[in-house]
Parts: structure tokens; sequence; C-alpha cells
């Protein structure tokens, strides 16, 4: 059963500590992708990977940090320096090479930070 | 240049009724405007997707139309049913791009 798992669907942590969210895909795709959601709110784009050991901050990097050791595997850390981590987090991949860039998403990580 | 406008924000209609979403972008180097439905909860899924060599596209009760001068497109939902109620996003890319830039989404509600 292919696809991106998220894991856990729901995450509590109190504030000042470093969360880490899962995101692992078995499609074979190169990129991956991190986003933010808020309430009644668009996607913005945390971090993107295009190759192992390799990644970009996107357009809210700010207290946020990621690694990518595997193909299938890109982890985001949200560290105590980010202001309001409360939020829907989404990880998404893409096919490889060439156009157009489909993107397909996992079901998402609710984080609470009390 | 990079953004895409979307609107409305939310809509609201009857079962039946055809709701129409409108997005619209600066560059013309965008060749590729997928559509996403994200339903409470989940992650976005992609729904329909269009290239700029077509007018329009359809796939089931979903069409976009696509206005290369105007640089605007549109989701169209025919015969809406309280099953479509999400959030709608749309996007562009262009040939090459690392990432899709993406619609602050529309919250459509499809009453019974």
């Amino acid at each position: 059963d292919g696809g991106i798992t998220q894991s856990p669907k729901y995450l509590f942590r109190k504030e000042g500590q470093n969360v880490t969210l899962s995101c692992e895909q078995n499609l074979n795709h190169d990129a991956m992708y991190w986003y933010r959601q808020d309430p009644g709110q668009g996607l913005r784009l945390i971090y993107y990977s295009q190759i192992v050991n390799d990644f970009q901050k996107g357009d809210i990097a700010e207290g946020y940090s990621v690694s990518r050791e595997k193909k299938e595997s890109f982890p985001l850390t949200v560290t105590s320096a980010q202001k309001n981590p409360t939020a829907f987090y989404l990880c998404a991949s893409t096919g490889n090479a060439g156009s157009p860039l489909k993107q397909y998403f996992g079901p998402g990580t609710r984080l609470t930070v009390t | 240049q990079q953004q895409v406008k979307q609107s409305p924000q939310s809509l609201i209609v009857q079962k039946g009724g055809i709701p129409i979403i409108n997005c619209a972008y600066e560059n013309t180097a965008f060749d590729y405007f997928p559509w996403y439905q994200q339903f409470p909860g989940k992650g976005p899924a992609l729904l329909i997707a269009i290239r700029p060599d077509v007018s329009e596209k359809k796939e089931g009760r979903f069409t976009i139309s696509f206005n290369k001068s105007a640089k605007q497109f549109s989701l169209h939902i025919m015969d809406s049913q309280p099953g479509d109620s999400a959030t709608y996003f749309c996007a562009a890319s262009m040939e090459g791009a690392q990432k899709l830039v993406f619609g602050q989404g529309t919250r459509l509600t499809i009453n019974p």
C-alpha cells in the first residue's frame, strides 16, 4: 500500500520542548516537503528537499529544522524557538524528474503546544 | 509575481448548484495548474489539473476553465453535493520548478 505516512496524528507538547514529526514515503519520490496550515489558512512551505542530504528553506523556516538522511524519510523538528508552533503540519512528496509537479500529501499531524 | 490569488475565501451553495472558485496569477512562465481538495483533518488530495494549451478540462463533475490571456483559471463543480464540502486550493508551477505556489484556499459548503 503505497503512500505517505505521518505519525503521530495528534501530538501534545509543553512550551519550551523540541518535538520531531515523522514523515515516511514508499513512493520512491525524490522530493519531499513540509507545510504548515493554520485554521482557515492556506499552506505555507517550511522546508523542502530535492535529494538525500540536501534541503532548502521555504517561506517560514525560522524555528524549524529538518534532515534528509534517507530517501524515504524527512523528519521535521519544531524547536522551542518557534513562537507559535500549534498548527496542522503536512508532509508531501513529488515524483521524479520532469513536469508536472504532482504533489502527494500525507494525512497530517496536529501539534498542540501548551 | 510568484503569487496565486484565490477567491472567494468561503462559499456556500445549495445542493445541485454550481460553485465556482477563481484563481489569478501573474507569472506567464507557469505551465501547470492543479486543484487540490482537502477534507477537515486530512491532507489535500490532487483533484484535477490543467496545462495552458487547453481552455477546459473535465473530470466527472469537476471542470477547470483556463483563460490564458486573462491569466485566470477557475474550478466549477456541477451538480454539487454535500459530500463536496471541503477546502479547495488552486496552485501553479513551471517547467523545472521545485515547488508549487498555492492559493489561499476556499472553504466550500454545500447545503442539503
